[in-house]
């Protein structure tokens, strides 16, 4: 079946440009995540979406970062002003089990962000 | 102090050697653990949950100690496909998010 997909796969911004990255999580799966992982480092987390409802957004970096789920199925994150220290892969997950049950997370693809 | 820690390698093994990774995680709090595995420029899969009472699945073998707060996986035989990244990851009481390790880079070599 169809799996977790992202796009842009790549994205390349100037400085101070607003983006937006998008996610199609596995239809059907209750809960949605985004991480942010630089180059040679794991993903860390940034927000995490049940449904519609944004749960937990504490690991977004600044005000810049914005994400959504307006009808509890696709997601997009928008960074404002972009700037270089955003550059990074955003990976988007999904998974079919609610608030505070843990286990296996789907990853998308991710999207290559880089910022001139 | 970085929640969960890992030797970031690289690992560099001949096909068919045993290599071991540890981790250790910070927060006694954590309650899931499990093992991704990354290879370049792909995103984070699966290997296998981390069950206290240790378990195995074919050539992979993952061992918990919660009194050490300290994560392992063995590989056996190791293969040219076993070539990748592999991160620690946990999960805390109470919350959905994971909270990976920085990775650490196996390369197997013929």
């Amino acid at each position: 079946g169809a799996g977790v997909s992202q796009s842009p796969r790549y994205k390349v911004a100037k400085r101070g440009q607003d983006v937006a990255l998008r996610c199609d999580p596995i239809s059907g799966h209750v809960s949605l995540f985004w991480y942010q992982q630089a180059l040679g480092q794991g993903p860390e987390f940034l927000t995490y979406f049940q449904n519609e409802a944004q749960l937990d957004k504490s690991g977004l970096p600044s005000d810049r970062f914005f994400a959504e789920r307006p009808e509890g199925s696709v997601s997009t994150l928008k960074i404002q002003r972009t700037q270089q220290e955003d550059s990074a892969v955003y990976l988007c997950a999904s998974s079919p089990l609610d608030f505070g049950r843990g286990g296996e997370q789907f990853f998308g693809p991710g999207t290559r962000l880089t910022v001139l | 102090r970085k929640e969960v820690e890992q030797d970031p390698g690289p690992f560099n093994v001949p096909e068919g050697a045993t290599v071991a990774f540890n981790c250790t995680y910070s927060n006694s709090a954590s309650q899931s653990f499990f093992w991704y595995r990354q290879d370049c420029r792909k995103e984070p899969k699966l290997l296998m949950s981390v069950y206290s009472s240790g378990n195995e699945d074919g050539r992979f073998t993952a061992q918990l100690n919660r009194a050490s707060q300290y994560i392992s996986l063995l590989i056996r035989d190791s293969k040219l496909s076993d070539s990748a990244t592999y991160l620690c990851v946990v999960n805390m009481r109470g919350y959905n998010k994971l909270i990976f390790g920085a990775g650490t880079r196996l390369a197997v070599h013929p």
